[in-house]
């Protein structure tokens, strides 16, 4: 399959402290993407990471690439309340399309 | 980014009928996507719409049961013909820009 896998499914935490979701995928990839997607709402996208970067960064989120592991984190830190959503990985296979494929996403709660 | 907007946000229909969900965007774009996001599930791409050509519809998906229009660059619709409960989905249109992918608000569909 060419979805992304993500992991936990469900992540369960106290304002403050810090989340981390992963996402692991069989083929070559050209970019993954991160989103979030509050309940009912449509989806925010976060962080585009290239297949020849490492790291990216963009206020409280991290995301990393380890393209010989075919995987990639997410990392929300000093989470708060409102970090509460679903986070999907997206995988570009790059080529004509254009399409993404999504995973199945990481319910994230943050308690206050 | 891109502006997208949706309309309707959300409707509730009755079985057999059809409901068009249009896509606006704020500047042109050569590749308009939709897709499906059913309960509790990750998002699936249904077609890809390109102005002046017919869509490309992903595997399970067929013309007769969601023809798609891409007038011009900055307008889709997506008619859900002949729905059953299973449609009841959230429908979602997105365009790509510069390799990231920006998606619109979302149309709640309800079949009774």
């Amino acid at each position: 399959s060419q979805q992304g896998e993500e992991d936990p499914q469900a992540l369960s935490i106290q304002e403050g402290e810090n989340a981390t979701m992963n996402c692991s995928y069989k083929t070559s990839i050209n970019n993954l993407q991160w989103y979030r997607q509050n309940s009912g709402r449509g989806l925010v996208h976060l962080i585009l990471i290239r297949s020849n970067e490492r790291e990216k960064h963009s206020g409280r989120l991290r995301v990393t690439l380890d393209t010989s592991k075919k995987s990639s984190s997410l990392l929300i830190t000093a989470s708060r309340a409102a970090d509460t959503a679903s986070y999907f990985c997206a995988l570009d296979y790059g080529g004509s399309q254009g399409n993404l494929i999504f995973g199945k996403g990481t319910k994230l709660s943050v308690k206050p | 980014s891109a502006v997208i907007s949706q309309k309707p946000s959300r409707d509730i229909c009755q079985r057999g009928t059809s409901l068009t969900i249009q896509c606006q965007v704020d500047s042109q774009v050569t590749m308009m996507f939709w897709y499906r996001q059913q309960p509790g599930q990750s998002l699936t791409l249904i077609a890809t719409a390109n102005q002046g050509s017919e869509a490309t519809y992903e595997s399970g998906f067929v013309i007769d049961k969601f023809p798609i229009s891409r007038p011009n660059l900055t307008f889709s619709t997506l008619t859900v013909s002949n729905m059953s409960p299973e449609d009841s989905s959230i429908y979602l249109c997105s365009v790509e820009r510069l390799d990231e992918q920006f998606f619109g608000p979302g149309t709640r569909l309800t079949v009774l």
